[in-house]
């Protein structure tokens, strides 16, 4: 298994303009989750999906954040416009069924100057 | 957001040596709860879990304990190696929930 695949590795972005973050997860898994890393803030959990449906996005910090989740396969992380306080890095995570560990991908590093 | 970390703890250990690394979780709801290892350039690793029906679990070289009634958790690493050092997090999900929580990390140091 590849495990949760993530895309870009690394991207370096103008303020304004749109930024795409790509997520695979373990085939199989049901649940997927987006975290974002700072050295301020820590991981926080910005929106986690079960069954391809929306849970709980009260983590996701303005309205220029958006997820989706079209199908198991595959999910998005938009921001739009981007600003400089956006730079982190943005985890994607999946889950089988149940409560169970989390599989993490290896990140998006997200630079916005 | 969920988790804050102003400023990552630091434990410095000697190779070979016990380290101990501690956590205060945050909802008294919380019945599952995680370690996870997450080396420099890679996502957070899965190392071990326990349930809240129990007050310790031992896997290879590592053990958590739980104190409830303090919310509070525990991971030891016997015999700590150099590829020990990575930056540990402790999670929680609560009890009927699927939300799982991080912690603020503390970062490992292993002296050889």
């Amino acid at each position: 298994d590849a495990g949760v695949i993530q895309s870009p590795r690394h991207e370096v972005t103008e303020m304004g303009q749109e930024v795409t973050l790509r997520c695979k997860p373990i085939s199989g898994h049901n649940s997927l989750f987006w975290y974002r890393q700072t050295m301020m803030r820590g991981l926080e959990l910005l929106i986690y999906f079960n069954n391809n449906v929306p849970i709980d996005d009260s983590g996701m910090p303005e309205d220029r954040f958006s997820a989706k989740m079209p199908n198991a396969s595959f999910s998005t992380l938009k921001i739009q416009p981007s600003e400089p306080r956006d730079s982190a890095v943005y985890f994607c995570a999946s889950r089988g069924g149940g409560r169970e560990k989390l599989f993490f991908g290896s990140g998006t590093q997200l630079s916005v100057l | 957001g969920e988790s804050v970390g102003l400023h990552l703890p630091t434990l410095s250990v000697q190779e070979g040596d016990n380290s101990i690394i501690n956590c205060a979780y945050s909802n008294s709801a919380s019945d599952y709860f995680i370690w996870y290892k997450q080396e420099s350039g890679k996502g957070p690793q899965f190392i071990i879990d326990i349930r809240s029906n129990m007050d310790k679990r031992q896997g290879q070289r590592v053990t958590v304990l739980l104190n409830k009634t303090v919310k509070h958790l525990s991971l030891q690493i016997a015999a700590t190696q150099p590829g020990d050092s990575a930056v540990y997090f402790c999670a929680e999900t609560a009890a009927g929930g699927f939300k799982t929580i991080f912690g603020a990390g503390t970062r490992l140091f292993v002296k050889a």
